[in-house]
Parts: structure tokens; sequence; C-alpha cells
């Protein structure tokens, strides 16, 4: 059974910073990893996806990069904005099943 | 293209009532997961539908728990009695595989 987690737990930061979310996972044989943001009160939207065969996906300020060999994946937000602020959760699908970490609450600061 | 349906949003009942939650999910999307999120936790899941077929449910606390997806569709959740523990928000998901998971609104419940 796949273990995710995430670091740090939470994160403040001023507005125009660069940052990087982590995601480890302790098993390697994924097929895929994909990256959510919650904001407070609401569903899983999801960000970006990596296929195990990919190392990385990008989408506008965001980049994800998958090392399956180390059990990691990173999230790099871009000169963060106010409006980032949200939890941060990342699921690797093992087989037919989908594993969460427990998630990064980020706060961009004005 | 229609995302995951849930409904009711919110629910506050007392202890030892009963409720139910409904998800319809992305159309043509076989597997329809059910998933338990307490605050400041990620999302557990309860269980896991192919089909109309119950592929993972584990983790269901079957004593008062059960879900169902008739046709192959839509899904019911309910949980009878309930308990100040289960107070959290239900998301439904669901999937056509490696794409990934998409996910509903959720339903928060809060139980008194």
């Amino acid at each position: 059974k796949q273990e995710v987690t995430q670091i740090p737990a939470a994160l403040s930061v001023p507005e125009g910073e660069n940052l990087v979310l982590n995601c480890s996972f302790t098993d390697s044989a994924i097929y895929n990893l994909q990256w959510f943001r919650q904001d407070p009160g609401k569903g899983l939207t999801s960000l970006l996806l990596i296929q195990s065969s990919q190392r990385e996906q990008t989408s506008g300020r965001l980049n994800a990069s998958l090392d399956k060999s180390s059990g990691r994946s990173t999230l790099y937000i871009a000169a963060s904005q106010p409006g980032d602020s949200a939890t941060y959760l990342c699921a690797v699908m093992d087989g037919n099943q989908f594993y969460f970490g427990t998630g990064t609450s980020l706060t961009v600061i004005p | 293209e229609a995302g995951v349906a849930q409904s009711p949003r919110y629910k506050i009942i007392e202890k030892r009532q009963s409720v139910a939650f409904w998800c319809n999910p992305i159309s043509g999307h076989a597997t329809l997961y059910w998933y338990q999120q307490i605050l400041g936790q990620g999302p557990k899941l309860l269980i896991q539908f192919q089909n109309n077929g119950v592929v993972d449910d584990s983790q269901l606390p079957k004593d008062r728990f059960s879900a169902e997806r008739l046709k192959g569709v839509d899904s019911t959740l309910k949980i009878q009695p309930a308990k100040l523990e289960d107070s959290a928000v239900y998301l439904c998901a669901s999937s056509l595989g490696t794409p990934g998971l998409f996910f509903g609104e959720g339903s928060r419940l809060t139980v008194l």
C-alpha cells in the first residue's frame, strides 16, 4: 500500500515569490500522479496529471515534475498570487486506486 | 462537458439520525469513488465502484454506512445511524482510468 507524504504541511509566502511544494510516495510502480487544488469548503480541482512515462507537465504558472525512481514529485508555482491561496494535494494512482497526501496549505500574502 | 454532480451541498443532523448523499459522475466514467475527508486530512476512500460492482469497500464502516450504484451510473451513500465522528466532507469522484480523477463539490455533513 502506498504511503504519500507532503511537505511542508503549511507555507506562507509574500506575493510574487516562486515556490515549490513536495510530494513523496513509497512505491515507484505508479500509473500516474495528479496534483489537486482545494479551496475551503470545496471539492478538489485537478491541476496537473503526470503519466508514469512522463517527467513533467506544465500549465500556465504551474509546473509539476515526477521522479519515479526516487518516489518524488514537485509542484512549482511561479510568481505566486493571493488567489493561489488554497490547499494543494497530490495523489498517486497505483493499480486502480488513488492514494492521497494530507496536503500543503498555502497562503500568499498580498 | 458536465462535471461530477453531488447533492446536498450541506447537511446538519442530530446523532443517530440518517442521511443520504447522491452523486452523478461524468458521463461515460465507469469508475466511481466515495471519499470521506475530515478537516485537515487528505481524502480517505470509503468505496469504489466499477460500473455497478464494488471493487473496494474495505474501509467502509458497514455497520452504519451503505452505498449503491444502480445501473452503473449515479450512486447514493447512506449513513444510519450517524455518529459525531462522521462529521466530514463526503466527496464523490469519477474516473476513466489513467486520465485521472475528477471530483464533485462535496457534501459537508455536520452531526450534532
